[in-house]
C-alpha cells in the first residue's frame, strides 16, 4: 500500500469535458507533484508545489490546472483536454529540504482523451 | 543539451544470473542518483540513492555504482528471479529536483 493515493485509477473523457485528479499523501510531505508518463518517453515533472505553494510550472497547457489546498491534498483539473494528453498521471510527494529529495509516487490515473 | 540514457531495448536475462542496467547522462552535475523500480500499470518505487561521493551502494541483491567521470551509474540485481521482472528508472537529482531516464525494462527468464 503506498502513502500516496490517487483517484481515479482509470478515466475516459471527451474533449470537451471537465474532470479532475485527485491526490492524497499520508506522509506528512511538504512537496507534491504531478508528472505525466507517455509511452517510450521518460516522465514529465508538470508541476510542483512547496508548502502548498506552487513553486514550478513547466509550461504545462491550460487546459491542465492544478490546485493544492493544503500540503495533503493535490488536485488536477482537466479542460478540453487533447487526445495527445492521453496518458499516465503520477501525483508524487517527497520531503523536501532533506539531503536527497526521495520521491513516493501515487498508483497513477490512466487518462483516455476521446 | 541535457541526456539522461538508458537503453531502450528490454534485457532479457536466466534466472540465477545478474542483470546489469547503465544509465548515462550528460550536461548534467547531480548531487546524487537514485534508482526506481515500476510495473505495468503502477507508479515507481524508489530503491536506491547515491551520492556523487560513493561510489558503490548495496541492498540486498542489488548494487548501484556511480562513476562520476564517466558520468555513469550501473545498476546490478544479482541472482535474479522472475519476480525482478520490471521496469528501472535512474533518475539524477540535484537543488530538490529529479530528472528521470526513459527507463531499461529487464525480463527474467525462469
Amino acid at each position: 500500500e503506498t502513502g500516496v493515493t490517487q483517484t481515479p485509477r482509470h478515466l475516459v473523457m471527451g474533449m470537451t469535458n471537465k474532470k479532475s485528479l485527485k491526490c492524497e499523501q499520508h506522509l506528512g510531505h511538504n512537496a507534491m507533484y504531478w508528472y505525466k508518463q507517455s509511452a517510450k518517453k521518460p516522465l514529465e515533472l508538470m508541476f510542483v508545489y512547496n508548502f502548498k505553494e506552487q513553486t514550478e510550472n513547466n509550461s504545462v497547457p491550460s487546459r491542465f490546472s492544478p490546485e493544492c489546498p493544503n500540503s495533503s491534498h493535490l488536485f488536477l483539473h482537466l479542460h478540453t483536454l487533447q487526445p495527445e494528453d492521453s496518458a499516465l498521471y503520477l501525483c508524487a510527494s517527497s520531503q523536501e529540504g532533506g539531503s536527497g529529495n526521495t520521491i513516493y509516487f501515487g498508483e497513477g490515473s490512466w487518462l483516455t482523451v476521446v | 543539451s541535457q541526456k539522461i540514457e538508458q537503453n531502450s531495448e528490454a534485457l532479457n536475462i536466466q534466472e540465477g544470473k545478474t542483470a546489469t542496467l547503465t544509465c548515462n547522462y550528460t550536461n548534467y552535475s547531480p548531487a546524487y542518483l537514485q534508482w526506481y523500480r515500476q510495473d505495468p500499470g503502477r507508479g515507481p518505487v524508489f530503491l536506491l540513492l547515491i551520492r556523487e561521493n560513493e561510489k558503490e551502494k548495496r541492498k540486498e541483491r542489488l548494487k548501484v555504482t556511480f562513476d562520476t567521470t564517466l558520468k555513469q551509474s550501473l545498476f546490478h540485481i544479482t541472482a535474479s528471479q522472475p519476480a525482478d521482472s520490471a521496469t528501472y528508472l535512474c533518475a539524477l537529482g540535484g537543488n530538490n529536483r529529479l530528472a528521470f531516464g526513459k527507463g531499461n525494462q529487464v525480463v527474467v527468464i525462469p
